[in-house]
């Protein structure tokens, strides 16, 4: 089974500065089949971006996902007070789906 | 805009059955994937399954043995059952929408619950 591997573990930057989240997959993801959560503490993950580099529906476009094959990276092109938060990458399909363990972008 | 409601006990004792149920309104159920996850306080988020309206059923495969997925579309609802649960299956569990389109093509969890804490006392 796929494992994603979601690293930094914790992102501490300012409000402004742009933030990159870097996801491996141990397999090479099908149909970019990769999305990326965003989760706020005592809410439901929102998805943010779908088969790697689309954004969802209400999303900014300061949210950008990139990447094929087994290297993901969302990208925070100017980080707002609300975009700190948990993000957790995701890969999907017609079976299973696997999440990454997480980063935590904090505020420094 | 569709809305998803956990409901179910949120205490359960160790080696019982947990059992969750998921209503769906403000919209079908077919041509959607039905999921539950669950998220131990401060830790990451667990895949449990998803079921189709058809009724077929994809298990994580860890849990696979202790799950057990239903659905009913005349209720707009779908269930899960986890059996034999110990302090480890604590969590906060949440159901959540999938999608497939037409040429089979199929995109992520879109809409969520807003999750139940379930604990599991011994």
């Amino acid at each position: 089974e796929s494992v994603l591997t979601q690293s930094p573990g914790t992102l501490s930057l300012s409000p402004g500065e742009r933030a990159t989240l870097s996801c491996r997959a141990s397999q090479s993801v099908t149909r970019s089949y990769l999305a990326w959560y965003q989760q706020k503490p005592g809410q439901a993950p929102r998805l943010l971006i779908y088969g790697a580099s689309s954004r969802a529906t209400g999303i900014p476009d300061r949210f950008s996902g990139s990447g094929s094959g087994t290297a993901f990276t969302l990208t925070i092109s100017r980080l707002e007070p609300e975009d700190f938060a948990v993000y957790y990458c995701q890969r999907y399909g017609s079976s299973s789906l696997t999440f990454g363990g997480g980063t935590k972008v904090e505020i420094k | 805009q569709v809305q998803l409601q956990e409901s179910g006990p949120g205490l359960v004792k160790a080696s019982e059955t947990l059992s969750l149920t998921c209503t769906v309104s403000g919209g079908s159920m077919s041509s959607y994937d039905w999921n539950w996850l669950r998220q131990p306080a401060g830790k990451g988020l667990e895949w449990i399954g998803r079921i189709y309206t058809s009724g077929s059923t994809y298990y994580n495969s860890a849990l696979k043995s202790r799950v057990t997925m239903s659905v009913d579309t005349s209720e707009n609802q779908f269930s899960l059952k986890l059996s034999s649960v110990t302090a480890a299956d604590t969590a906060v569990y949440y159901c959540a929408r999938g999608y497939f389109d037409s040429s089979g093509y199929f995109y992520p969890l879109d809409s969520w619950g807003q999750g139940t804490l379930v604990t599991v006392s011994s």
